[in-house]
């Protein structure tokens, strides 16, 4: 079985700051990890997805990805953000073998002010 | 253009009653799921379906029911012995195999009065 942690429930931040969501997951077999975006009264998009590698995974929208095996995190990370970029964002991770399950973490605020 | 369709996009219902959520995909994906979103909570899985005609439970079926007759389609039924059914509701579905993406529906929010 795997979890997924989202430590921070919201983060502010100005327009054009960088910003950084984390992402830590458990796992005890090997796994692909998610980041999927959520505006208000919709479904999921994704964001961007490590299967295998570079660490360093580029996404929709300008977003970016690491994926750590070691400190088993998956942070996301945007360099400059927009106001359109207020939305929810989930972590999530699935095990690499078959009917394995998707896992999501409790999810992320972004409010960007100006 | 392909994709997931749920409707409605708001449900009003009445305690005591049922209620079925649709959700349709042209996507030609094997898999089918549902889950439920509540503030503060992520995503749980209700139900999922790898294949027409077979089910599984997911971490939180208690109280709904669904069926899987056919590849598209992948109805849920929120029955009156779900305790607390007032949420969002969001169907997906995804090609087997855990390195494929899943794909959202744009959801159904229940509101039960």
């Amino acid at each position: 079985a795997q979890s997924v942690t989202q430590l921070d429930s919201q983060v502010p931040v100005f327009e054009e700051a960088p910003v950084e969501l984390r992402c830590n997951y458990s796992s005890s077999v090997s796994v692909y990890l998610f980041w999927y975006v959520q505006y208000p009264n919709q479904g999921l998009q994704l964001l961007l997805k490590y299967l295998s590698g570079s660490t360093l995974v580029k996404g929709i929208n300008g977003f970016e990805a690491e994926f750590n095996k070691s400190q088993t995190s998956f942070h996301l990370r945007k360099p400059s953000v927009h106001i359109s970029d207020t939305a929810e964002y989930f972590c999530a991770v699935r095990g690499t073998g078959g009917g394995n399950k998707l896992t999501f973490g409790t999810g992320t605020q972004l409010k960007v002010e100006l | 253009d392909g994709g997931i369709t749920q409707s409605p996009k708001y449900l009003f219902r009445k305690e005591g009653q049922n209620v079925t959520l649709s959700c349709e995909q042209n996507l030609n994906h094997d898999a089918m799921y549902w889950y439920r979103q509540d503030p503060g909570q992520g995503l749980r899985l209700i139900y999922y379906s790898q294949i027409v005609n077979d089910f599984q439970k997911g971490d939180i079926a208690e109280g709904y029911s669904v069926s899987r007759e056919k590849k598209e389609s992948f109805p849920l039924t929120v029955t009156s012995a779900q305790k607390n059914p007032t949420a969002f509701y969001l169907c997906a579905s995804d090609n087997q195999g855990a390195r494929h993406t899943q794909y959202f529906g744009p959801g159904t929010r229940l509101t039960v009065l």
